[in-house]
């Protein structure tokens, strides 16, 4: 059971551009949301977080906007560089645990 | 703040031995570690939860006698694979969560190849 869903398995952007990476779930107990960047032989690092009383959350060039009734989120990166180019992971709490989405590769082209 | 290493970075081992890997919370005390697998080009899966003083707890299809687990103090949690075989031959990662926050710091990660 995949409670939490990122379809895209890839995503390129121009460089300078928006990226706009997608999060669905399913579990409406899920009350705060982290994204995380992965780059490749690395543990993933904190990105953004964002609780569910909010619908967006802002620092620097990411923003993360929550639309509950959809049970989806995005994180918007603008604008984009080449050191953004890495697998981006949502996640939502649950018990001790952080149920990890399918994560999303993205990469910058100049 | 919130730093998490990992020890080795990198490991070859053949079939049948065992290796340890070390995940060490360094400024930071932390009562949950996990442990992470991360196959090629896919999410990282649970592997289990390790709680300072206690048996960790395994997720579902984990073998706890194939990956044994301790987590005996506040800043240190191992991950034994015994009797290695190549399908164990993957990338593992371990993170520390802090006991007021969702967070979790996710330590550097280890290659392990078993021939």
């Amino acid at each position: 059971d995949q409670q939490v869903k990122q379809n895209s398995p890839s995503l390129s952007v121009q460089e300078g551009r928006i990226s706009i990476l997608n999060c669905d779930y399913t579990n409406s107990m899920f009350d705060y949301f982290l994204w995380y960047k992965k780059y490749p032989a690395e543990g993933p690092t904190f990105l953004i977080s964002i609780s569910s009383i909010k619908d967006k959350n802002e620092d620097g060039r990411f923003t993360v906007f929550l639309n509950k009734s959809a049970k989806h989120l995005s994180l918007h990166i603008v604008p984009s560089q080449p050191g953004d180019s890495a697998v981006y992971f949502c996640a939502a709490p649950r018990a001790q645990k952080l149920v990890f989405g399918q994560g999303t590769r993205l990469t910058i082209n100049p | 703040g919130a730093v998490v290493s990992q020890h080795p970075s990198w490991v070859i081992c053949k079939s049948g031995t065992s290796v340890k890997i070390e995940c060490r919370s360094l400024d930071f005390q932390a009562t949950t570690m996990f442990w992470y697998r991360q196959f090629p080009k896919q999410s990282l899966m649970l592997m289990a939860t390790s709680n300072e003083g206690s048996k960790a707890t395994y997720e579902q299809g984990v073998e706890k006698d194939k990956f044994l687990i301790n987590h005996a103090s506040l800043t240190l949690s191992t991950l034994t694979v015994t009797s290695a075989h190549p399908e164990d031959s993957s990338f593992y990662i371990c993170s520390a969560g802090l006991d007021y926050s969702y967070e979790q710091y996710f330590g550097p990660g280890t290659r392990l190849t078993v021939t």
